[in-house]
């Protein structure tokens, strides 16, 4: 069964460059959700869109941004990244934008950032 | 989003059953139980969900208390590749709101 893709799985940048970091969701799916997850951290939710819509927002800094397309993948843009920026970046799909019911979120292997 | 309470950390022996407990005392009437699983290096992964009756499915069961304010994922037979973070996160059915909160899990170790 198609999972959901992301694309870079690494990927390595210097300070104060940009990233762009791409997921493609699970066919059908119509919501989108990033993360960011630091070294021994848990997941920590950043945006997530529905019908290429932003619906909730996270702890996502101004120097990140991104959008959902026509066709439902999604990306997320980095700007003037730093050191703490090094995290993996998990995305994931689900069918619905509401996962309190019958509804699963279905997450990506990650894009591991190293910045340096 | 209602807060959970699990240990930090559980240990079993490899084809034993496990409960993983979850405290969830301030639970409303509209939030589902959702467990995620978190593999080493690996996205975080559906495991199962309920609202008030016991669910099973092919991964595990989940025990929830009438009161609602504890449930228990159960892995029937724990192998080695069951090793992960275990999420308990609660869900409000009626909230348009889309993220999961994951935080405080449980670290299940499984010896052979």
């Amino acid at each position: 069964a198609a999972g959901v893709i992301q694309s870079p799985r690494h990927l390595i940048k210097e300070k104060r460059e940009t990233a762009t970091l791409k997921c493609y969701p699970i066919p059908r799916h119509d919501t989108v959700y990033w993360y960011q997850q630091g070294p021994g951290q848990d997941p920590q939710f950043l945006i997530s869109f529905y019908e290429k819509m932003q619906s909730d927002k996270g702890s996502i800094p101004d120097r990140f941004s991104a959008q959902q397309f026509s066709d439902y993948h999604s990306e997320l843009n980095m700007s003037s990244l730093e050191l703490g920026d090094s995290a993996l970046y998990f995305c994931a799909s689900s069918l619905e934008p509401n996962l309190g019911m019958n509804t699963e979120a279905f997450f990506g292997q990650g894009t591991r950032l190293t910045v340096v | 989003d209602a807060k959970t309470t699990q240990p930090n950390s559980m240990e079993s022996n490899e084809e034993e059953p496990v409960h993983l407990p979850c405290n969830h005392s301030t639970i409303s009437g509209t939030d589902y139980i959702h467990w995620y699983r978190q593999l080493p290096s690996q996205g975080p992964e559906y495991v199962i969900h309920g609202l008030t009756s016991n669910v099973n499915n092919r991964m595990a069961s989940l025990a929830i208390a009438e009161d609602r304010k504890s449930s228990t994922l159960i892995l029937h037979r724990a192998t080695l590749r069951d090793a992960a973070v275990y999420y308990c996160i609660l869900r409000d059915g009626n909230k348009a709101g889309n993220m999961l909160t994951f935080g405080g899990g449980t670290r299940l170790m499984v010896k052979p």
